[in-house]
């Protein structure tokens, strides 16, 4: 069965950057490029972050970016602030199939 | 600016079907730019990609729910819909309907509803 693990909390302080991983187990996700991050508040709708592995939708801030190593998949947010507290979810979407990570839980500290 | 509204019942059965509607305002579900969707969370837990549909039909369906999902286009109510068959307990979640770019580019899930919650319980 395929499935992406992403670390289950991640914490960094104010201004600070932090990275959230997301690691590809039985699906290749060094193969291709369509690797999405979304962030969600609580009792948020999530919202798309980065698609194509690093690529910003128009509105989102640069603070974020994202990038892929092998089969590791990276989100980083730069210059933490209070508003960055949320849950991210990486996605995979080859092949007309998605896959989402378990989710990662970023605290500001 | 597209908006999406899911809609169907807030309680369902065991063993019975879920069904859910999503109306789409500000795009067209017949164009051949988009793919639109369902995913879904259960309360506490994570996201869960259910089934997108292209505007001619061709539906595709997350592996572990084959066998269970439904989805199909109404054009003339500008809307989609799902139906997942033999709900238990573990189909409880929030319902979230949303729209994917499919083009030259492709970028998944950037407009999404504002999300239906399902009970499933007798």
């Amino acid at each position: 069965q395929s499935a992406l693990t992403q670390p289950a909390s991640v914490s960094g302080s104010l201004d600070q950057s932090l990275t959230i991983s997301c690691t590809g187990i039985n699906t290749d996700l060094g193969g291709h490029n369509y690797v999405a991050w979304f962030q969600q508040h609580p009792d948020k709708v999530p919202k798309l972050l980065i698609y194509d592995v690093s690529r910003r939708p128009s509105g989102i801030s640069d603070r974020f970016s994202g990038s892929k190593s092998g089969d590791t998949a990276s989100l980083t947010i730069s210059g933490l602030q209070p508003e960055d507290e949320a849950d991210y979810y990486c996605c995979s979407y080859e092949n007309n199939f998605r896959i989402f990570g378990g989710g990662t839980r970023v605290t500001v500290l | 600016q597209v908006q999406l509204r899911e809609s169907g019942p807030g309680l369902v059965k065991p063993s019975e079907t879920l069904s859910l509607s999503c109306a789409v305002s500000g795009g067209s579900i017949t164009s051949s730019s988009y793919q639109w969707g369902w995913i879904r969370q259960p309360p506490g837990k994570g996201l869960e990609w259910i089934a997108n549909i292209y505007y001619n039909g061709n539906t595709y369906v997350n592996p572990s729910l084959k066998g269970r999902v439904t989805m199909s286009l109404d054009p003339s109510r500008n809307q989609f819909s799902l139906k997942l068959t033999s709900v238990t307990a573990a189909d409880t979640a929030v319902y979230y309907c949303g729209r994917e770019v499919h083009g030259y580019i492709l970028r998944p899930w950037d407009f999404w509803g504002q999300g239906m919650l399902v009970t499933v319980s007798s």
